[in-house]
């Protein structure tokens, strides 16, 4: 069956450190996103992608990026980790422009100490 | 600016029925998703609309008046397993999610 699948689920660095996040589908989807979790806030869109070798920033890209070198990986690099950077993340795919379901990976959950 | 809204928490007996409503004003619009995420797990679609009016599905149904930027999740038959935050999500090639609402389902 097709999936989405994100690692590590779990993760705890230090200030400072840079952290990626992997996140993999074999929907063969053209779009992928990053999102992220925090209580009193609801998903919140970081990076997102339309395809190989196309980035988008969201509402919260400052301190991360993003590359796409083929169709199945959308990892998301936290340069330069940061405490305010603690939650979970979530990272989703969809086929379509519009009006398309979008799948989402278990989350990761990061901590930084 | 984006900006969707929905009650933080909501609480409902089983057997009942309960309306969450979602509020939005975006500068793109192609459709309303609706998705339910248990504690600790990853959001599951649950409905969307395009055009205004309801879609049922089941025990749920979606309505959206896109004139009034304005949908609403109706969930009959409460059962403890609707216990959940509910994300309302406007589609302009992607999702923009509202803070979610956390429903309490009681015996």
């Amino acid at each position: 069956d097709a999936e989405i699948t994100q690692s590590p689920r779990h993760k705890i660095t230090e200030t400072g450190r840079q952290v990626t996040l992997a996140c993999h589908q074999t929907w063969n989807h053209n779009n992928m996103f990053w999102y992220r979790q925090d209580l009193g806030h609801g998903l919140r869109l970081i990076h997102y992608s339309y395809g190989v070798q196309d980035t988008n920033k969201g509402e919260v890209s400052d301190g991360y990026s993003v590359s796409r070198s083929n169709t199945e990986d959308l990892p998301l690099t936290l340069e330069s980790a940061a405490s305010s950077q603690t939650s979970v993340y979530f990272c989703a795919s969809s086929q379509g422009r519009m009006n398309t379901e979008a799948f989402f990976g278990q989350g990761t959950r990061l901590t930084v100490v | 600016g984006q900006n969707i809204d929905q009650p933080t928490e909501m609480t409902a007996t089983e057997g009942a029925i309960v309306q969450i409503n979602c509020t939005y004003q975006t500068s793109g619009f192609n459709g309303l998703f609706w998705y339910q995420q248990h504690a600790g797990e990853a959001p599951t679609f649950l409905s969307y609309n395009v055009l205004d009016g309801l879609e049922e599905k089941g025990r749920f149904s979606s309505f959206l008046s896109r004139s009034k930027g304005y949908s609403y999740l109706l969930l009959k038959e409460l059962q403890m397993k609707d216990s959940a935050s509910y994300l309302c999500a406007v589609e302009d090639g992607k999702l923009i999610f509202g803070q979610g609402t956390e429903l309490s389902v009681k015996p």
